[in-house]
Protein backbone atom coordinates (compact mmCIF):
# COMPACT_ATOMS: atom_id res chain seq x y z
CA UNK A 1 0.00 0.00 0.00
CA UNK A 2 0.95 3.60 -1.01
CA UNK A 3 2.03 5.75 1.94
CA UNK A 4 3.05 9.57 1.17
CA UNK A 5 4.55 11.70 3.82
CA UNK A 6 4.89 15.17 3.79
CA UNK A 7 6.99 16.66 6.17
CA UNK A 8 6.95 19.33 8.02
CA UNK A 9 3.43 19.24 8.86
CA UNK A 10 3.47 23.26 9.37
CA UNK A 11 5.77 26.04 8.43
CA UNK A 12 5.90 29.28 9.59
CA UNK A 13 7.89 32.30 7.61
CA UNK A 14 8.19 35.68 7.02
CA UNK A 15 7.45 36.89 4.08
CA UNK A 16 9.92 37.07 1.21
CA UNK A 17 11.52 33.57 2.57
CA UNK A 18 11.86 30.61 -0.30
CA UNK A 19 9.59 28.10 1.09
CA UNK A 20 10.73 24.06 0.92
CA UNK A 21 7.94 21.62 1.53
CA UNK A 22 8.89 17.76 0.81
CA UNK A 23 7.18 14.96 -0.20
CA UNK A 24 8.26 11.37 -0.12
CA UNK A 25 6.26 8.00 -1.12
CA UNK A 26 7.12 4.14 -0.39
CA UNK A 27 5.68 2.70 -3.63
CA UNK A 28 7.91 3.89 -6.78
CA UNK A 29 5.71 2.71 -9.80
CA UNK A 30 3.71 6.14 -9.97
CA UNK A 31 2.16 7.36 -13.30
CA UNK A 32 2.39 10.75 -11.70
CA UNK A 33 2.64 12.81 -9.14
CA UNK A 34 0.86 16.08 -8.35
CA UNK A 35 1.27 18.94 -5.49
CA UNK A 36 -1.99 20.67 -4.80
CA UNK A 37 -3.11 23.72 -2.82
CA UNK A 38 -6.22 23.69 0.03
CA UNK A 39 -7.89 26.80 1.52
CA UNK A 40 -10.13 26.38 4.52
CA UNK A 41 -13.23 24.71 3.67
CA UNK A 42 -12.36 24.66 -0.02
CA UNK A 43 -11.89 22.33 -2.84
CA UNK A 44 -7.82 21.48 -4.08
CA UNK A 45 -5.89 23.31 -6.71
CA UNK A 46 -3.76 21.86 -9.08
CA UNK A 47 -0.37 23.12 -8.75
CA UNK A 48 2.13 21.38 -10.82
CA UNK A 49 2.00 17.73 -12.25
CA UNK A 50 5.13 16.02 -13.22
CA UNK A 51 4.79 12.91 -15.03
CA UNK A 52 6.56 9.79 -13.52
CA UNK A 53 9.51 10.35 -16.67
CA UNK A 54 9.65 13.84 -15.72
CA UNK A 55 12.42 14.90 -13.26
CA UNK A 56 10.99 18.69 -12.70
CA UNK A 57 8.13 21.36 -13.67
CA UNK A 58 8.04 24.76 -13.34
CA UNK A 59 5.12 27.46 -12.67
CA UNK A 60 5.94 31.14 -12.20
CA UNK A 61 7.39 31.12 -8.53
CA UNK A 62 6.58 26.89 -8.04
CA UNK A 63 9.22 24.66 -8.91
CA UNK A 64 8.73 20.71 -7.79
CA UNK A 65 11.22 17.99 -8.25
CA UNK A 66 11.01 14.58 -8.37
CA UNK A 67 13.27 11.65 -7.75
CA UNK A 68 10.85 8.44 -8.48
CA UNK A 69 13.73 6.16 -7.71
CA UNK A 70 14.52 7.28 -3.95
CA UNK A 71 10.83 8.05 -3.80
CA UNK A 72 10.83 11.97 -3.37
CA UNK A 73 9.52 15.13 -4.10
CA UNK A 74 10.20 18.86 -3.09
CA UNK A 75 8.04 21.61 -3.85
CA UNK A 76 10.01 24.69 -3.65
CA UNK A 77 7.98 28.71 -3.82
CA UNK A 78 9.98 31.66 -4.30
CA UNK A 79 9.81 34.70 -2.46
CA UNK A 80 6.78 33.87 -0.62
CA UNK A 81 3.65 36.26 -0.40
CA UNK A 82 0.76 36.41 2.37
CA UNK A 83 -1.28 34.69 0.05
CA UNK A 84 0.58 31.44 -0.19
CA UNK A 85 -1.02 30.80 3.00
CA UNK A 86 -2.75 27.33 2.63
CA UNK A 87 -2.32 23.64 3.16
CA UNK A 88 -0.19 22.26 0.29
CA UNK A 89 -0.90 18.43 -0.50
CA UNK A 90 1.36 15.91 -2.51
CA UNK A 91 -0.52 13.53 -4.14
CA UNK A 92 1.01 10.43 -6.12
CA UNK A 93 -1.29 8.22 -8.64
CA UNK A 94 -0.53 5.18 -8.84
CA UNK A 95 0.50 3.06 -12.34
CA UNK A 96 -1.86 0.10 -11.48
CA UNK A 97 -5.22 1.49 -11.02
CA UNK A 98 -4.28 5.42 -11.32
CA UNK A 99 -5.93 6.25 -7.73
CA UNK A 100 -4.27 9.09 -5.40
CA UNK A 101 -2.50 8.59 -2.44
CA UNK A 102 -2.02 11.57 -0.49
CA UNK A 103 0.06 13.20 2.19
CA UNK A 104 -1.47 14.83 5.16
CA UNK A 105 -0.29 18.04 3.92
CA UNK A 106 2.17 20.99 5.17
CA UNK A 107 0.26 23.92 6.47
CA UNK A 108 1.99 26.99 5.31
CA UNK A 109 1.81 30.28 6.91
CA UNK A 110 3.83 33.62 5.13
CA UNK A 111 3.60 36.41 7.74
CA UNK A 112 4.12 39.99 6.76
CA UNK B 1 -8.86 24.20 -18.41
CA UNK B 2 -10.67 21.08 -17.00
CA UNK B 3 -13.09 22.67 -14.55
CA UNK B 4 -15.22 20.23 -12.11
CA UNK B 5 -18.55 22.07 -10.69
CA UNK B 6 -19.41 20.84 -6.86
CA UNK B 7 -23.01 21.20 -4.96
CA UNK B 8 -24.19 22.60 -2.98
CA UNK B 9 -20.92 23.99 -0.89
CA UNK B 10 -22.42 23.43 2.35
CA UNK B 11 -25.49 22.08 3.57
CA UNK B 12 -27.22 21.39 6.98
CA UNK B 13 -29.46 18.45 7.65
CA UNK B 14 -31.44 17.34 10.64
CA UNK B 15 -30.61 12.96 11.53
CA UNK B 16 -32.14 10.35 9.78
CA UNK B 17 -32.75 12.80 6.58
CA UNK B 18 -30.83 12.33 2.98
CA UNK B 19 -29.04 14.68 1.12
CA UNK B 20 -27.57 14.79 -2.13
CA UNK B 21 -24.16 15.75 -3.14
CA UNK B 22 -23.78 16.80 -7.11
CA UNK B 23 -20.31 16.71 -9.04
CA UNK B 24 -20.25 17.74 -12.75
CA UNK B 25 -17.57 17.89 -15.29
CA UNK B 26 -17.81 21.00 -17.16
CA UNK B 27 -15.57 21.07 -20.01
CA UNK B 28 -14.69 17.36 -20.12
CA UNK B 29 -16.11 14.01 -19.81
CA UNK B 30 -15.86 12.26 -17.08
CA UNK B 31 -16.03 7.84 -17.89
CA UNK B 32 -14.77 7.94 -13.99
CA UNK B 33 -15.08 10.30 -10.91
CA UNK B 34 -14.04 9.65 -7.39
CA UNK B 35 -15.37 10.72 -4.29
CA UNK B 36 -13.38 11.73 -0.90
CA UNK B 37 -14.01 12.53 2.71
CA UNK B 38 -12.13 14.98 4.67
CA UNK B 39 -12.27 15.25 8.60
CA UNK B 40 -10.64 18.14 10.29
CA UNK B 41 -7.07 19.26 9.71
CA UNK B 42 -6.60 15.51 8.07
CA UNK B 43 -6.12 14.89 4.33
CA UNK B 44 -8.25 13.26 1.91
CA UNK B 45 -9.37 9.54 2.06
CA UNK B 46 -10.86 7.56 -1.11
CA UNK B 47 -14.34 6.56 -0.40
CA UNK B 48 -15.12 5.08 -3.71
CA UNK B 49 -14.84 5.51 -7.55
CA UNK B 50 -18.14 6.30 -9.58
CA UNK B 51 -18.18 4.82 -13.12
CA UNK B 52 -20.09 5.82 -15.79
CA UNK B 53 -23.12 3.42 -16.40
CA UNK B 54 -21.85 1.03 -14.00
CA UNK B 55 -22.34 -0.05 -10.50
CA UNK B 56 -19.35 2.66 -8.18
CA UNK B 57 -16.48 0.44 -6.54
CA UNK B 58 -16.15 1.19 -2.63
CA UNK B 59 -12.78 1.11 -0.79
CA UNK B 60 -12.74 -1.01 2.61
CA UNK B 61 -14.61 0.23 5.12
CA UNK B 62 -17.31 2.53 3.20
CA UNK B 63 -20.33 1.74 3.72
CA UNK B 64 -22.43 0.76 0.16
CA UNK B 65 -25.69 1.17 1.26
CA UNK B 66 -24.78 4.53 3.22
CA UNK B 67 -23.19 6.10 0.70
CA UNK B 68 -24.86 6.08 -2.90
CA UNK B 69 -23.30 6.58 -6.09
CA UNK B 70 -25.08 7.41 -8.98
CA UNK B 71 -22.84 7.98 -12.23
CA UNK B 72 -25.67 8.49 -14.57
CA UNK B 73 -23.93 10.32 -17.38
CA UNK B 74 -20.53 11.20 -18.70
CA UNK B 75 -20.44 14.66 -17.13
CA UNK B 76 -22.43 13.91 -13.52
CA UNK B 77 -21.88 11.65 -10.77
CA UNK B 78 -23.98 11.97 -7.62
CA UNK B 79 -23.41 10.82 -3.92
CA UNK B 80 -26.29 10.18 -1.53
CA UNK B 81 -25.61 10.17 2.29
CA UNK B 82 -28.64 8.24 3.27
CA UNK B 83 -30.33 8.17 6.78
CA UNK B 84 -27.57 10.57 8.20
CA UNK B 85 -26.24 10.87 11.62
CA UNK B 86 -23.77 13.21 13.20
CA UNK B 87 -21.02 10.96 12.64
CA UNK B 88 -21.15 11.32 9.24
CA UNK B 89 -20.52 15.34 9.68
CA UNK B 90 -17.78 15.84 7.00
CA UNK B 91 -16.05 17.75 4.03
CA UNK B 92 -17.00 15.63 0.93
CA UNK B 93 -14.71 16.20 -2.19
CA UNK B 94 -15.11 15.22 -5.70
CA UNK B 95 -12.87 14.91 -8.61
CA UNK B 96 -12.37 13.54 -12.15
CA UNK B 97 -9.72 12.40 -13.50
CA UNK B 98 -8.61 14.30 -16.88
CA UNK B 99 -7.36 12.04 -19.07
CA UNK B 100 -11.38 11.96 -21.46
CA UNK B 101 -9.75 14.38 -23.76
CA UNK B 102 -7.02 13.01 -26.80
CA UNK B 103 -3.04 13.90 -25.53
CA UNK B 104 -4.30 15.37 -22.72
CA UNK B 105 -2.43 14.59 -19.62
CA UNK B 106 -3.96 12.98 -17.01
CA UNK B 107 -4.15 14.89 -14.04
CA UNK B 108 -6.96 15.37 -11.12
CA UNK B 109 -9.35 18.09 -11.05
CA UNK B 110 -11.13 18.69 -8.17
CA UNK B 111 -14.86 20.24 -7.17
CA UNK B 112 -14.81 23.05 -4.12
CA UNK B 113 -15.91 20.49 -1.98
CA UNK B 114 -19.20 20.28 0.08
CA UNK B 115 -19.58 21.06 4.32
CA UNK B 116 -22.42 18.55 5.42
CA UNK B 117 -23.19 19.21 8.93
CA UNK B 118 -25.66 17.34 10.43
CA UNK B 119 -27.72 17.99 13.44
Amino acid sequence: KQEVTQIPAALSVPEGENLVLNCSFTDSAIYNLQWFRQDPGKGLTSLLLIQSSQREQTSGRLNASLDKSSGRSTLYIAASQPGDSATYLCAVQALADYKLSFGAGTTVTVRA
Amino acid sequence: GAVVSQHPSWVICKSGTSVKIECRSLDFQATTMFWYRQFPKQSLMLMATSNEGSKATYEQGVEKDKFLINHASLTLSTLTVTSAHPEDSSFYICSARDGDRAGKTYGYTFGSGTRLTVV
